[in-house]
């Protein structure tokens, strides 16, 4: 079993819906981090929290230790959020282990 | 600053030859890693350093793959003799300790026929 899990795998909207993916993890971590893999390859970090709720524009990442889970959402979801959406979480001081990601499509 | 640089962007060659991939860090930075993204199995963690100096090389499928990070500015992934299975994208992300989130390169993509 892996030791991070995303769901959903896929995930297709129309524009301006509201996006939740999800993330499960089953080992102890210092943090956990939320990555965007756009079409062209290019990996963009977007959160890093370990603890409570971080917002960055229309995006709110969530992360509840007790229970080993995350969430990201996106609110008025845009055709330019469509990408690959990656959890990793933090072991230890620097060693990301990777989520198999989230691929998000959002029709105009 | 230009973020992490990676070289080439695209390496297409035949199995039995050495392949090396090159990565410049964002200046500064005092860790560096190198991942490997595949259909199959994602993103994975094959070996980081920190002040150029290697910590956690579990990662690293076997002995045809070595990294060296000579200097804070310069690193390399080297695999010989490569093979089709090789085939990958390989990603170089760096860090600065007390900030940790990782800045990732372009990629390479590399196709081993």
């Amino acid at each position: 079993k892996n030791e991070v899990e995303q769901s959903p795998q896929n995930l297709t909207a129309q524009e301006g819906e509201f996006i939740t993916i999800n993330c499960s993890y089953s080992v102890g971590i210092s943090a956990l981090h939320w990555l965007q893999q756009h079409p062209g390859g290019g990996i963009v970090s977007l959160f890093m929290l370990s603890s409570g709720k971080k917002k960055h524009g229309r995006l709110i990442a969530t992360i509840n230790i007790q229970e080993k889970h995350s969430s990201l959402h996106i609110t008025a979801s845009h055709p330019r959020d469509s990408a690959v959406y990656i959890c990793a979480v933090q072991k230890g001081a620097q060693k990301l282990v990777f989520g198999q990601g989230t691929r998000l499509t959002i029709n105009p | 600053d230009a973020g992490v640089i990676q070289s080439p962007r695209h390496e297409v060659t035949e199995m039995g030859q050495e392949v090396t991939l090159r990565c410049k860090p964002i200046s500064g930075h005092d860790y560096l890693f190198w991942y490997r993204q595949t259909m199959m199995r994602g993103l994975e963690l094959l070996i980081y350093f920190n002040n150029n100096v290697p910590i956690d090389d579990s990662g690293m499928p076997e002995d045809r793959f070595s990294a060296k990070m000579p200097n804070a500015s310069f690193s390399t992934l080297k695999i010989q003799p490569s093979e089709p299975r090789d085939s990958a994208v390989y990603f170089c992300a760096s860090s600065l300790m007390g900030q940790t989130e990782a800045f990732f390169g372009q990629g390479t993509r590399l196709t081993v026929v």
